[in-house]
């Protein structure tokens, strides 16, 4: 059974700074990975989706990477904003269907 | 217009009530999910339709009762519910669970039993 974890469970950082989110899969036949944002109380809105083929996606300050073999992926966010506060949560698509796995998520605070 | 609508976005009911969530896509997706999240905790997957046809059910007990009336709709009945089913359910949608699209998921149910 596929497990995901992420690590740091919670960060703060100062606005401004660079910052990585990490994400580990013990199953490495996924199919994709993705990294998704959720507000307190909301929905979650799609950042990111890696396909298993492909090592890295990026989207305005967004960069995810995937590496399989290792089992990780990486979530980088280039200039923090106050904006950017917000639970983080990378999950795994198996290959079988359309199951995914999430992890328990990295709770991101950047303080002005 | 790439939104799934829930309704309603609040429900309290009693152990001994009948109520229904409600989900809306008209993105033209055919396959859609039902989540559940709990307090500070990953949503976990509960249903899955693809095709109008039930295609995953996570061993979720019987008092859920999901149901998918045409490729835009999707209910989940619910029936002698108990206090710990209270959490925030989430309704998502993707173009086809036979493809790796992007999820989108709608802004959630909260639901309080009592």
């Amino acid at each position: 059974k596929q497990e995901v974890t992420q690590i740091p469970a919670a960060l703060s950082v100062p606005e401004g700074e660079n910052l990585v989110l990490n994400c580990s899969f013990t199953d490495s036949a996924i199919y994709n990975l993705q990294w998704f944002r959720q507000d307190p109380g909301k929905g979650l809105t799609s950042l990111l989706l890696i396909q298993s083929s492909q090592r890295e996606q990026t989207s305005g300050r967004l960069n995810a990477s995937l590496d399989k073999s290792s089992g990780r992926s990486t979530l980088y966010i280039a200039a923090s904003q106050p904006g950017d506060s917000a639970t983080y949560l990378c999950a795994s698509e198996e290959t079988s269907g359309s199951r995914l796995t999430f992890g328990e998520g990295t709770q991101l605070t950047v303080n002005p | 217009d790439t939104e799934v609508t829930q309704t309603p976005k609040h429900l309290v009911m009693g152990m001994t009530n009948k109520k229904s969530l409600k989900c809306e896509q008209h993105m033209g997706h055919r396959a859609m999910y039902w989540y559940k999240q709990k307090a500070k905790k990953p949503p976990e997957l509960m249903f899955v339709y693809s095709y109008e046809k039930l295609s995953i059910n996570e061993s979720v007990p019987s008092r859920f009762s999901p149901e998918c009336p045409n490729s835009s709709l999707l209910n989940l009945h619910l029936h002698a519910l108990q206090p710990e089913d209270s959490a925030l359910y989430l309704c998502a949608s993707t173009q086809s669970n036979r493809e790796r699209n992007t999820i989108y998921f709608g802004e959630g149910s909260w639901l309080t039993v009592v």
